[in-house]
């Protein structure tokens, strides 16, 4: 299966400030990357799809980019909102795999 | 705006067999694939399968294909997950999810969350 790697693990930084969190695959996935926001007690809300396209309602503060296995996710500006889990996922090849997830707190 | 609404037993023994229930109202249950995600508490998300609409396609996590079932009801607009021999190993909270293809061909669309406990 494919593995997604997703880095840090946490992340600490003040509102206003710039967001990069990285996902690595195992091996090459085209574009097939997804990003979801996870706040506590929540279902997973879907940011990005195919690794750069926002999903409907999505602020454009949140941007996505890369493509085979290297990938990030930007927030241009973090609202206190932001803070919470971020999580990867493939949808190259069966099973669907998800990373770890990286934890964006407030510093 | 469309709903996922799931229901099902949240105090499991070990060697029992899970069953959850998903109903998708103000919505089109057609044209989609309906999947299972689950989560344990404190960990990351782990994909169980999914089925398409007309049941021509469903996948299970490896890790889990000898005991999961997946099924529909489409008079009812219901999706199913049955996971037996539960363990300890199965707690986490359950949800129940729509995948809409082509775009965004993600899953945009997320139940309330069901919290399983498997314990003797």
């Amino acid at each position: 299966e494919i593995v997604l790697t997703q880095s840090p693990a946490t992340l600490s930084l003040s509102p206003g400030e710039r967001a990069t969190l990285s996902c690595r695959a195992s091996q090459s996935i085209s574009n097939y990357l997804i990003w979801y926001q996870q706040k506590p007690g929540q279902a997973p809300r879907l940011l990005i799809y195919d690794a750069s396209n926002r999903a409907t309602g999505i602020p454009a503060r949140f941007s996505g980019s890369g493509s085979g296995t290297d990938f990030t996710l930007t927030i241009s500006s973090l609202e206190p909102e932001d803070f919470a889990v971020y999580y990867c996922q493939q949808r190259r090849d069966w099973p669907i795999t998800f990373g770890l997830g990286t934890r964006l707190e407030i510093k | 705006q469309v709903q996922l609404q799931q229901w099902g037993a949240g105090l499991l023994k070990p060697s029992e067999t899970l069953s959850l229930t998903c109903a998708v109202f103000d919505g089109s249950f057609s044209g989609y694939y309906w999947t299972w995600i689950r989560q344990p508490p404190g960990e990351g998300l782990e994909w169980v399968g999914e089925i398409n609409h007309s049941e021509s396609s469903i996948n299970y996590n490896p890790s889990l294909k000898s005991r999961v079932t997946i099924s529909l009801d489409t008079s009812k607009n219901q999706f199913s997950l049955n996971l037996n021999s539960v363990t300890a190993a199965d707690t986490a909270v359950y949800y129940c999810v729509r995948r809409q293809k082509p775009i965004p061909d993600a899953y945009d669309m997320w139940g309330q969350g069901t919290l399983v406990s498997v314990s003797s």
